[in-house]
C-alpha cells in the first residue's frame, strides 16, 4: 500500500499562475482533506470531502477550489496564485468524517507539496 | 483565539527525562482527540487517539479531561528519537469530523 500520495513534490510558480496538486489514497478511505502549513501557524484547513460527491470548506479556502474526482483522488486547485499562497501543502484521508468514533477519524497524510509563488 | 492551544515551546530535555504537554481546545462538543508527530520537513504521523479513560502505548500517556477541555501528552523516559513537534489535535461536533489543529509543540531531547 502507497498510502496517500501528492504530486508535485515541489512547485515553483509565478504570480497569477494555476496549477493543480494531486492527491491520491488507497485505503479505501471516505474522506479527504487539504491542509497548508506555514511557519508558527500550524495545519490549516483548506477544504475536506467527508465523502465521494461531497465537498465543503475548511478555515482558509479562499483562492483554492476543490475536486472529488473519485473515492480516490481529490485535486486542490489554484486559479490564478499569489505569494501569500507560498506554503507546505498536505493532504490527508480518514476512513470516516463522521464524527464520533475515533479511530475513523485518524488521519493519514502524504508527503507533503512544497510550492513557492513568486 | 484559535480553537486549539498548544504552547509552542521548545521543551528542552535530557535523555531519561519525563516530559508533559498540554493542549487546551474551546469547542466543548469536540469528539475526536489525537496526538501526532512530525519531524522536520516531514508530513504529520499519527501518534495515538486520546480517549476520556486514558491510554498508554509504551513509553507515551495520552489523557482527555473534557471538565477542563484539555488533552495531555506524557513522555516517559525520553530518547533522542523523540525530538520532533507535537501537533494535539480536536474536532467532531454536529455530525462531521472536522478537525482543528493545534500550531504543535516542539520537543528536543539532548544527550
Amino acid at each position: 500500500n502507497a498510502g496517500v500520495t501528492q504530486t508535485p513534490k515541489f512547485q515553483v510558480l509565478k504570480t497569477g499562475q494555476s496549477m493543480t496538486l494531486q492527491c491520491a489514497q488507497d485505503m479505501n478511505h471516505n474522506s479527504m482533506y487539504w491542509y497548508r502549513q506555514d511557519p508558527g501557524m500550524g495545519l490549516r484547513l483548506i477544504y475536506y470531502s467527508a465523502s465521494e460527491g461531497t465537498t465543503d470548506k475548511g478555515e482558509v479556502p479562499n483562492g483554492y477550489n476543490v475536486s472529488r474526482l473519485n473515492k480516490r483522488e481529490f485535486s486542490l486547485r489554484l486559479e490564478s496564485a499569489a505569494p501569500s499562497q507560498t506554503s507546505v501543502y498536505f493532504c490527508a484521508s480518514s476512513k470516516s468524517g463522521l464524527a464520533g468514533v475515533a479511530p475513523n477519524n485518524e488521519q493519514f497524510f502524504g508527503p507533503g507539496t512544497r510550492l513557492t509563488v513568486l | 483565539r484559535k480553537e486549539v492551544e498548544q504552547d509552542p515551546g521548545p521543551f528542552n530535555v535530557p535523555e531519561g527525562a519525563t516530559v508533559a504537554f498540554n493542549c487546551t481546545y474551546s469547542n466543548s462538543a469536540s469528539q475526536s482527540f489525537f496526538w501526532y508527530r512530525q519531524d522536520c520537513r516531514k508530513e504529520p504521523k499519527l501518534l495515538m487517539s486520546v480517549y476520556s479513560s486514558g491510554n498508554e502505548d509504551g513509553r507515551f500517556t495520552a489523557q482527555l479531561n473534557r471538565a477542563s477541555q484539555y488533552i495531555s501528552l506524557l513522555i516517559r523516559d525520553s530518547k533522542l528519537s523523540d525530538s520532533a513537534t507535537y501537533l494535539c489535535v480536536g474536532g467532531g461536533s454536529g455530525g462531521s469530523y472536522i478537525p482543528t489543529f493545534g500550531r504543535g509543540t516542539s520537543l528536543i531531547v539532548h544527550p
